[in-house]
């Protein structure tokens, strides 16, 4: 089983609609968890970290359920600059900050 | 800073022959990551560093690849012999890690542009 796991998508949905995403993390040991953006052949970029309590961004909303070893990212209100690919990470402090990613989530907004 | 450097941007090169990948960290950085990335495997981690030593390579996949970090401030991936199968966009990454981390830590890792690789 990976450490890190995502639906790959795509995810295809108009304008305005709101998306979610989702991602499973295998070890419960101490961590630290993020979401990224990956645009089309470039570098991934910090989209945003995920706080226990849940955070929230503009239109971004990351949760986290450590029972369930569960984060989610939330976009309302999609745009068509919001397309790109959405990387779940998680470090691993017990393992000397060893950095996973998931594969990743490919979203498309369409007018 | 100009942020994490990699050289080359594009590689070709034959089946067979040496490939050296470089890495330039952020200064004051203490971590640094190779990736590779392909559409198949996603993003694969293959070797971290903390303080210039080698923590874990259990990623690297096989005895063909191997890295070093000799100082603070640059770092090789080196594939050899290279084969087709190793075509993909190799990216560095570098983090500050904190000396006792505890809970989540607000620690961001920056990633160099990547280094294309193609072996024909």
């Amino acid at each position: 089983r990976k450490e890190v796991e995502q639906d790959p998508g795509p995810f295809n949905v108009p304008e305005g609609a709101t998306v979610a995403f989702n991602c499973t993390y295998s070890n419960s040991a101490s961590q630290s968890f993020f979401w990224y953006r990956q645009d089309c052949r470039k570098e991934p970029k910090l989209l945003m970290s995920v706080y226990s309590s849940g955070n929230e961004d503009g239109r971004f909303t990351a949760q986290l359920n450590r029972a369930s070893q569960y984060i989610s990212l939330l976009i309302r209100d999609s745009k068509l600059s919001d397309s790109a690919t959405y990387l779940c990470v998680v470090t691993f402090w017990n393992q000397g900050g060893k950095l996973i990613f998931g594969q990743g989530t490919e979203l498309s907004v369409k007018p | 800073d100009a942020g994490v450097i990699q050289s080359p941007r594009h590689e070709v090169t034959e089946m067979g022959q040496e490939v050296t990948l470089r890495c330039k960290p952020i200064s004051g950085h203490n971590s640094l990551f190779w990736y590779r990335q392909t559409m198949m495997r996603g993003l694969e981690l293959l070797i971290y560093f903390n303080n210039n030593v080698p923590i874990d390579d259990s990623g690297m996949p096989e005895d063909r690849f191997s890295a070093k970090m000799p100082n603070a401030s640059f770092s090789t991936l080196k594939i050899q012999p290279s084969e087709p199968r190793d075509s993909a966009v190799y990216f560095c990454a570098s983090t500050l890690r904190p000396r006792f981390p505890v809970g989540h830590m607000n620690t961001e890792a920056f990633f160099g542009q990547g280094t294309r690789l193609t072996v024909v």
